[in-house]
């Protein structure tokens, strides 16, 4: 098992373009988690996925941003008419369901 | 509303020094304490993780210990190396099921050689 992974590494969008980010969990951890984190802050929670059914949305999960998981495996998170606010660190993380967490390597967005 | 503070934000330290870094948190009912490390540029590592039931873990050169009735959580470095140059964050767990981290801003390290 080589860990959570994430895709892109980096990505660079025009203000106004949409972008997708893939996260890949353990394979057997039904919990998935998505945070963000900006320079010099620690990571805020966006939304956590138990299988394929969406759980729990943050406040800071606008209208322009949707997350999803089919099947339970994969998931991904997209952000619509990117705003140059949205640049930051999107760190995916799974669990088990016991108290650890694994976190990805993260995907950076730079939105210009 | 549980927030969690991390002090100091940044410290530089000589190679082969103990250390100490600390993390407060506003309200006790958590259900467990995290501490996770962060190389620049990349994800997060988890260190040490203590139930809200335990005052302590150790792993190697590291030690985190609970004080949850104050709301404080303390990461003990022993003998630091360069390799040990990081970011540390502390992360909070208010709840059994899903519930989500809540982190600290972190504490950036930096040991000389």
């Amino acid at each position: 098992d080589t860990g959570v992974s994430q895709d892109p590494r980096h990505k660079i969008t025009k203000r106004g373009q949409n972008v997708t980010f893939r996260c890949d969990p353990i394979s057997e951890h039904n919990r998935l988690y998505w945070y963000r984190q900006t320079l010099g802050q620690g990571p805020e929670f966006l939304t956590y996925f138990q299988n394929e059914a969406q759980l729990e949305k943050s406040r800071l999960l606008s209208d322009r941003f949707s997350a999803e998981r089919p099947k339970g495996s994969f998931s991904t998170l997209e952000i619509q008419r990117t705003e140059q606010g949205d640049s930051a660190m999107y760190l995916c993380a799974s669990s088990p369901g016991g108290p650890g967490y694994t976190f990805g390597s993260g995907t950076r967005l730079t939105v210009v | 509303k549980q927030e969690v503070t991390q002090i100091p934000a940044a410290l530089s330290v000589p190679e082969g020094e103990n250390l100490v870094l600390n993390c407060s948190f506003t309200d006790s009912a958590i259900y467990n304490l995290q501490w996770f490390r962060q190389d620049p540029g990349k994800g997060l590592t988890s260190l040490l993780l203590i139930q809200s039931s335990q005052r302590e873990q150790t792993s190697g050169r590291l030690n985190a210990s609970l004080d949850k009735s104050s709301g404080r959580s303390t990461l003990y470095i022993a003998a630091s190396q360069p390799g040990d140059s990081a970011t540390y964050l502390c992360a909070v767990k208010v709840g059994q099921a899903g519930t989500a981290l809540i982190f600290g801003k972190g504490t950036t390290l930096s040991v000389s050689s």
